[in-house]
């Protein structure tokens, strides 16, 4: 089975600290995404990549970078968290394979309090 | 640019009703369409796919059917437990690799 690791499932962090959000996976996937969820909001995409070390701005990026140095990790980081930061954030991963390019396997996400 | 909308929520049934759970999109191209189910306290999984239109996926007793002249993906199923509680997602594979989800949808079901 597919396995999608995240960090921390729970985080408390204070106003203009800098976050780490950590996730890995296990399957050799190619493309990894972030994203945020909020109520009534749905899942909304802030960073993907395609391969070690490329990245590409998604739907909310803001306040937001990400890191890919190896294959299996994909770091998404706040420069200086802010309230309105506090979200749940879930990590994803697809296979770069034709006929599989949006089946995403997702983590079980980390609900971040920024106070 | 791409989109989806979804029923709100939530809704609530009785264990044995029959749940619809309407999706319409809108969408340049052909887009592939899908259902992801998020159980409490975890991640999204992949309840079923339609990759073209009339195509019709299907997982766990759950159906929707890829209509394009409507452009819908309605979610069924003829007979719910209460283990099918969860949030349900839309969402709609375009361009780059993106999904693009609806707002979600809680269904809770009742013994």
């Amino acid at each position: 089975d597919v396995k999608v690791t995240q960090s921390s499932r729970y985080l408390v962090k204070r106003t203009g600290e800098k976050v780490f959000l950590e996730c890995v996976q296990d399957m050799d996937h190619e493309n990894m995404f972030w994203y945020r969820q909020d109520p009534g909001l749905g899942l909304r995409l802030i960073y993907f990549s395609y391969d070690v070390k490329m990245k590409e701005k998604g739907d909310i990026p803001e306040g937001y970078s990400v890191s890919r140095e190896k294959k299996e990790r994909f770091s998404l980081i706040l420069e200086s968290a802010s309230t309105n930061q506090t979200s749940m954030y879930l990590c994803a991963s697809s296979p770069f394979r034709a006929g599989n390019l949006y089946e995403q396997y997702f983590g079980p996400g980390t609900r971040l309090t920024v106070t | 640019g791409d989109s989806v909308t979804q029923m709100e929520g939530p809704v609530t049934l009785s264990e044995e009703a029959f749940l619809t759970i309407n999706c319409t999109y809108t969408a340049t191209g052909y887009p592939s369409l899908f259902w992801y189910v998020q159980y409490p306290g975890e991640g999204l999984q992949l309840l079923l796919k339609a990759t073209k239109a009339d195509d019709k996926g299907s997982n766990k007793g759950f159906e929707a059917t890829y209509r394009k002249e409507t452009t819908s993906f309605h979610l069924e199923k003829g007979s719910v437990q209460v283990s099918d509680s969860a949030v349900y997602f839309c969402a709609l594979g375009g361009s780059n690799y993106k999904l693009t989800f609806g707002k979600g949808t809680l269904l809770t079901v009742n013994p």
